[in-house]
């Protein structure tokens, strides 16, 4: 299972918005609503900001937001804020009750 | 409050064991699924293994065979056996509690493995 692709970096101002992308397969990302995205910051335990494509669990900021469009999903952060530069990783289900990871992204706000 | 603690890691020759523990608090242990995941120095995450709540277990390909996950509910701990580790297994390990939409919603805060002569 290869892992997703997603953009080695991202950016933006405070108040921004900035837009990660997750591209897959049909085996994974684009057969399955079954995506989630995953806020890294050093030293803390990762922590879960959007599942099943566009649901944000309790606690996460209504400025994050998923989609999904065939084999890419996507995770938007509007208003950016100093507290979101953080890795964000996106993973899906992938069958068999296998999942697959993405490349990993780096947000900085600038 | 949901806590997960990973214990077990450290420096271990190529060809060695080590056994992870993860502690798991705050939460019903034995109706959740949970699963390893592990990241490399300077890479990504890599989903690892998973065993449902009734025992059942799969895993990555990478590990199939040499890495053996299990969970003790009556002690609320979750287990990863390493076994026949080589370098690129150095990484490191994270548990996380299975939860809505096939996600992972708590992690711990991970523990080292080095695989090094």
């Amino acid at each position: 299972q290869s892992a997703l692709t997603q953009p080695p970096s991202a950016s933006g101002s405070p108040g921004q918005s900035v837009t990660i992308s997750c591209t897959g397969t049909s085996s994974d990302v684009g057969g399955y609503n079954y995506v989630s995205w995953y806020q890294l910051h050093p030293g803390k335990a990762p922590k879960l900001m959007i599942y099943e494509v566009t649901k944000r669990p309790s606690g996460v900021p209504e400025r994050f937001s998923g989609s999904k469009s065939g084999n890419t999903a996507s995770l938007t952060v509007s208003g950016l804020q100093a507290e979101d530069e953080a890795d964000y990783y996106c993973s899906s289900y992938a069958g068999s009750s296998k999942y697959v990871f993405g490349t990993g992204t780096q947000v900085t706000v600038l | 409050e949901v806590q997960l603690v990973e214990s077990g890691g450290g420096l271990v020759q190529p060809g060695g064991s080590l056994r992870l523990s993860c502690a798991a608090s705050g939460f019903t242990f034995s109706t959740d699924y949970m699963t390893w995941v592990r990241q490399a120095p300077g890479k990504g995450l890599e989903w690892v293994s998973l065993i449902y709540n009734g025992g059942g277990t799969h895993y990555a390909d990478s590990v199939r065979g040499r890495f053996t996950i299990s969970r003790d509910n009556s002690k609320n701990t979750l287990y990863l056996q390493l076994n026949s580790l080589r370098a690129e297994d150095t990484a490191v390990y994270y548990c996380a509690r299975g939860g809505a939409g096939l996600s992972f919603n708590y992690w711990g805060q991970g523990t080292l493995v080095t695989v090094s002569s």
